[in-house]
């Protein structure tokens, strides 16, 4: 049962362009979301979050858009740098539930 | 500031043993989360211990057990190993148990042969 999808596998920019990595979900139910960033060999990162309550959230050059009809959320790097490579992990919660769901991730690779 | 710490980094263990893998949260936090990642996929949730009580459980066989100590660092145990539990486990830690960051530390990768 994937509640949380990230459909793209892998993602391949060019330094100093935007990218854009997508996250479905499918249980109505989440109410706080989360992007974690993944080095080989390392624990996932905490990068941002973002409550039900707002569809925006800004930190630096990450942002996070939230469509709750859609039930979609995307995160946004401008401009994106080659360090910036890594898996990219998504992940809802909702308060009642003391656990997060994970997508399967996206592969970043950004070329200077 | 130490991080979340795991230990051990790695692990190789033979079918039908049991396993303890020990995770010590930042300094402050309350609530320890295990997650279980294999290739390919994104983390799934085991356990959450909140205060040295069970929050949360995930869907994985009694075989896996957890508990936390009242310095809030935490134990999962899992017994009678199988192939299928070699995979990475991670440990998070938050400040409380709702919703909020969870801070992962660099996992215990376990090997079962």
């Amino acid at each position: 049962d994937q509640q949380v999808k990230q459909n793209s596998p892998s993602l391949s920019v060019q330094e100093g362009r935007i990218s854009i990595l997508n996250c479905d979900y499918t249980n109505s139910m989440f109410d706080y979301f989360l992007w974690y960033k993944k080095y080989p060999a390392e624990g996932p990162t905490f990068l941002i979050s973002i409550s039900s309550i707002k569809d925006k959230n800004e930190d630096g050059r990450f942002t996070v858009f939230l469509n709750k009809s859609a039930k979609h959320l995307s995160l946004h790097i401008v401009p994106s740098q080659p360090g910036d490579s890594a898996v990219y992990f998504c992940a809802a919660s909702d308060y009642n539930n003391n656990d997060m769901r994970f997508g399967a991730g996206t592969r970043l690779t950004v070329k200077p | 500031d130490a991080g979340v710490t795991q230990s051990p980094t790695h692990l190789i263990k033979t079918r039908g043993q049991h396993v303890t893998l020990r995770c010590s949260p930042i300094s402050g936090h309350k609530s320890v989360s295990w997650y279980q990642q294999v290739l390919g996929q994104g983390p799934q949730f085991i356990f959450q211990y909140y205060e040295k009580e069970e929050r949360g459980r995930g869907n994985f066989p009694d075989r896996f057990s957890a508990r936390q100590f009242p310095n809030y660092s935490s134990e999962l145990n899992v017994n009678a190993l199988l192939l299928g539990d070699s995979a990475l486990y991670l440990c998070a830690s938050s400040f409380w148990a709702g919703n909020t960051e969870a801070f992962f530390g660099q996992g215990t990768r376990l090997t079962v042969v």
